[in-house]
């Protein structure tokens, strides 16, 4: 069964540095979403990615984040200027449809120290 | 404001007993969805619930629907050590995309 993959599984960075967070979506998916979930609690929403664009994004999507499906597999959430409560597992969705079922991966575990 | 709000927030039972999960919500849906996550994994699609059905099963979950009072339940039955998770409903907010609650986390004890 085809499924969502995120690299690096686990990524330590220090403040103020910049990260790339990838994920390969599900080929013949067509909404993709960056959630993210500090340890034990809920889980945010970020943004959604349809058409090459943005969709949506939440209050938590500041002009520190962007996002970006730079040739059409790979889907990626850079993180300009980490800061210390940017520490969280971020996780890639897709679906393929917009009431359709979520499709997870992993998650990258990001630490910032 | 909170789209999905499961109670309880935990849920401690035995082997073999059955396990409610119930989740509130504040807006009309087109559909209600449930999630698993096991410990620092990802969250996996359990089962879809539209707003015109009232029950749905799959295996040894049931879920119900109760749109007049906005909310649904998860339930499962004959619960195995291997059900201990953290389990979330889902429903799209007003901005079309699915947001989760605060999740229930449920152990099941051998």
């Amino acid at each position: 069964e085809p499924e969502v993959t995120q690299t690096p599984s686990h990524q330590v960075t220090q403040m103020g540095q910049e990260v790339i967070l990838r994920c390969v979506p599900i080929s013949n998916h067509l909404y993709f979403y960056w959630y993210r979930q500090i340890l034990g609690q809920k889980v945010e929403f970020l943004v959604s990615f349809y058409n090459n664009e943005i969709s949506e994004k939440s209050e938590i999507f500041d002009d520190q984040f962007s996002v970006e499906r730079p040739d059409g597999s790979n889907f990626t959430l850079k993180i300009r200027s980490t800061k210390l409560e940017d520490s969280a597992m971020y996780f890639c969705a897709s679906s393929p449809g917009i009431n359709s079922p979520l499709h997870f991966g992993n998650g990258t575990r990001l630490t910032v120290t | 404001s909170q789209q999905g709000e499961e109670d309880p927030q935990a849920l401690s039972i035995q082997e073999g007993e059955n396990a409610t999960m119930n989740c509130s919500y504040k807006t009309s849906i087109n559909n209600l969805q449930w999630y698993r996550q096991n410990s620092g994994r990802g969250l996996v699609h359990l089962i879809l619930i539209r707003s015109n059905e009232r029950e749905k099963h799959s295996g040894r979950l049931r879920v119900t629907l109760d749109t007049s009072k906005k909310s649904s339940s998860l339930l499962i039955t004959a619960s195995r050590a291997a059900d201990t998770a953290s389990y979330f409903c889902a429903t799209l907010d007003y901005g079309q995309n699915f947001v989760f609650g605060p999740g229930t986390r449920l152990s099941v004890l051998p």
